[in-house]
């Protein structure tokens, strides 16, 4: 069964710690994305990443990192730089970042709550 | 860059009647528009897309109209059900980007 999985679901942290979220996908999908869901804002792009070993910058990168070492598998860094991590994150993938057919499939999203 | 702004951000209809959700676009090379539904606590999921060389589709009960010279474009859903009720994000697509409006919020009263 094909799909993007993000664990865990909800997570909690002190305040000035880094935490990494996982997103895994078995679509055979090139690109991904993290997208951050706040009330009343829809989403916004944080990182994107085109293929292995590449990834840029969306709308609201500052405080958060990526790696893309498999094409699997596309982690999120919220860094205690970021000054309001407290949301709600959602992976997506896509077969190509610029194709037509090719439609975002999201993950079911982590709850990150920062204290 | 794009910029995607939809109305109403809620919207309360009777089962049965007709739901209709507007969308507008800032950037004129756009040139694919979909549309997801989040039910609660769920996964934003495609419901329907439509490119920028047609103006409208419909699968269904729902359908999409769009307007390039306008630069806007609706999503209808009809004979609406309880089912229905969720939060609706349009987006447009420029090149590698899809942005995304800020929702409107469906509820469906029996």
């Amino acid at each position: 069964d094909g799909g993007i999985t993000q664990s865990p679901k909800y997570l909690f942290r002190k305040e000035g710690q880094n935490v990494t979220l996982s997103c895994e996908q078995n679509l055979n999908h090139d690109a991904m994305y993290w997208y951050r869901q706040d009330p009343g804002q829809g989403l916004r792009l944080i990182y994107y990443s085109q293929i292995v070993n590449d990834f840029q910058k969306g709308d609201i990168a500052e405080g958060y990192s990526v790696s893309r070492e498999k094409k699997e598998s596309f982690p999120l860094t919220v860094t205690s730089a970021q000054k309001n991590p407290t949301a709600f994150y959602l992976c997506a993938s896509s077969l190509a970042l610029s194709s037509y057919n090719s439609p975002l499939h999201f993950g079911n999203g982590t709850r990150l709550t920062v204290t | 860059g794009e910029n995607v702004e939809q109305h109403p951000s809620t919207l309360s209809v009777q089962e049965g009647d007709s739901a209709v959700i507007k969308c507008t676009y800032s950037d004129s090379a756009s040139n694919y528009f979909p549309w997801y539904k989040q039910e609660l606590g769920k996964r934003p999921q495609l419901i329907i897309d439509i490119r920028s060389n047609v103006g409208e589709k419909k699968d269904q009960r729902i359908a999409v109209t769009l307007n390039k010279t306008a630069k806007h474009f609706s999503l209808h859903i009809t004979e609406t059900q309880p089912e229905d009720s969720a939060v609706y994000f349009c987006a447009a697509k420029n090149d590698y980007k899809l942005s995304f409006g800020a929702g409107t919020t469906v509820t469906v009263r029996a």
